[in-house]
């Protein structure tokens, strides 16, 4: 069985940076994953940030940026805003079928 | 704009059967992969199956295999998931998404419909 790892929680600044990573049980995180990053306010349905690894949606915001990291996948938020805490989630591809990662709950304080 | 509406969730009895659906409009949903993800009550998301522009292919998690499957209507802009066999631990907010091109999961996302399973 197949399990995608982050971080359980993080606490940044306001205006701090954060990077949240996301690392896989069958060994290194690659491109050939096809990393995505969601974002989860509580009550609300997720709302996706990131797609193949780096590539941004209309609407994300400028400080939210995907990479590679060493053997894991990473979400870095420069600049943090009291309105990016939530939970985090990431999402990799295994040969047709995704996983989600636990979650990262992100804390602005 | 993109809109995906789940319906179908209530309360089942354990072992028994629900069928839920997602209507979709505001794009052609005869041309994009659609999925569905289910939440279980203060826990995180899980990738639950996917389905093809044509549903000629599917993909589900290995732990739902055979007690669940995905399904589509492009006349009706409708995607479906028959749920059977089910447990204590279905129970959960179920999400339709849409995917985009070039491996792009989830980029739109319906609110949920919430299936509780107990006796």
């Amino acid at each position: 069985q197949t399990v995608v790892t982050q971080e359980p929680s993080l606490t940044v600044s306001p205006g701090g940076t954060v990077t949240l990573t996301c690392a896989s049980s069958t060994g290194a995180v690659t491109s050939g994953y096809y990393p995505n990053w969601f974002q989860q306010k509580p009550g609300q349905a997720p709302r996706a940030l990131i797609y193949r690894t780096s590539n941004k949606h209309s609407w994300t915001p400028a400080r939210f940026s995907g990479s590679l990291l060493g053997d894991k996948a990473a979400l870095t938020l420069s600049g943090v805003q009291p309105e990016d805490e939530a939970e985090y989630y990431c999402l990799l591809h295994y040969a047709g079928a995704w996983v989600f990662g636990g979650g990262t709950k992100l804390t602005v304080l | 704009e993109v809109q995906l509406v789940e319906s179908g969730g209530g309360l089942v009895q354990p072992g028994g059967s629900l069928r839920l659906s997602c209507a979709a409009s505001g794009f052609t949903f005869s041309s994009y992969w659609m999925t569905w993800v289910r939440q279980a009550p203060g826990k995180g998301l899980e990738w639950v199956a996917n389905i093809k522009q044509d549903g000629s292919g599917q993909y589900y998690v290995d732990s739902l295999k055979g007690r669940f499957t995905i399904s589509r209507d492009n006349a009706k802009n409708s995607l479906y998931l028959q749920m059977n066999s089910l447990r204590a631990e279905d129970t959960a907010v179920y999400f339709c998404a849409r995917g985009d091109s070039g491996y792009c999961e989830g980029a739109y996302w319906g609110q949920g419909t919430l299936v509780t399973v107990s006796s």
